[in-house]
């Protein structure tokens, strides 16, 4: 089955500067590749996503790249601020976005 | 507006014992639904999703199940608890058709002893 790896546990940046996150999977099937945010103790909120269709994102700060021959993809924040300090998640499903797999975490800390 | 409830926020139980939690989703009709483990400090295991009521599909076998007795109502059951269940439950939905975006609800925390 898919198995996606997100390869940065904890990343430090300063206020002002880029954060970038990476992950990559497995199953050549997977077609959709979300992003979530977690707060300490709270559930997940939805990020940004890309489908396979595409190779980049962009919403506001967030910009999503996906390289579908390297099978791997990543998410960038611009201009980090403090309250973008949260646990991110990588994740990659195929076929209807039914069954997801998630990556393991970075947490991200976003100092002034 | 959409919003979704889990209870209970928080349990602790007895190695051995049932448990059930619930979800629910209001402001939207034949939302796609799924259940999700999380070990403490760990990543997220999806367990089941359901499209539609009465069919739920199982992800992941860890002695647990999952029903969908009405169209807004999500349910995951166990009738013996083991230690391995301790972690955080998270309830999501999704649209239907086109948008694959999930919304989580808050969790619940459950404890076994």
């Amino acid at each position: 089955g898919e198995k996606v790896e997100q390869h940065e546990s904890t990343l430090s940046v300063r206020e002002g500067d880029s954060a970038v996150i990476n992950c990559t999977y497995t199953d050549t099937a997977s077609s959709y590749f979300p992003w979530y945010k977690q707060e300490a103790g709270k559930g997940l909120h939805f990020v940004i996503d890309i489908r396979s269709n595409v190779d980049r994102k962009q919403s506001q700060r967030l910009i999503v790249l996906l390289d579908k021959k390297a099978k791997r993809f990543s998410l960038h924040i611009t201009a980090t601020q403090p309250e973008d300090s949260a646990i991110y998640f990588c994740a990659a499903s195929a076929g209807g976005g039914y069954k997801v797999v998630f990556g393991s975490g970075t947490r991200l800390l976003v100092s002034p | 507006a959409q919003t979704i409830h889990q209870w209970p926020v928080a349990e602790i139980k007895a190695v051995g014992s049932p448990l059930s939690l619930g979800c629910t989703i209001k402001g939207k009709s034949s939302p796609n639904l799924y259940w999700y483990w999380q070990a403490t400090g760990g990543t997220l295991q999806q367990l089941f999703y359901s499209i539609t009521v009465g069919q739920v599909e199982s992800v992941v076998q860890l002695n647990l199940s999952a029903s969908r007795p009405k169209d807004d109502q999500f349910i995951l059951s166990t009738e013996k608890l083991l230690l391995s269940h301790s972690g955080f439950y998270l309830c999501a939905w999704s649209l239907g058709t086109g948008t694959y975006e999930q919304y989580f609800g808050p969790g619940t925390r459950l404890t076994v002893l």
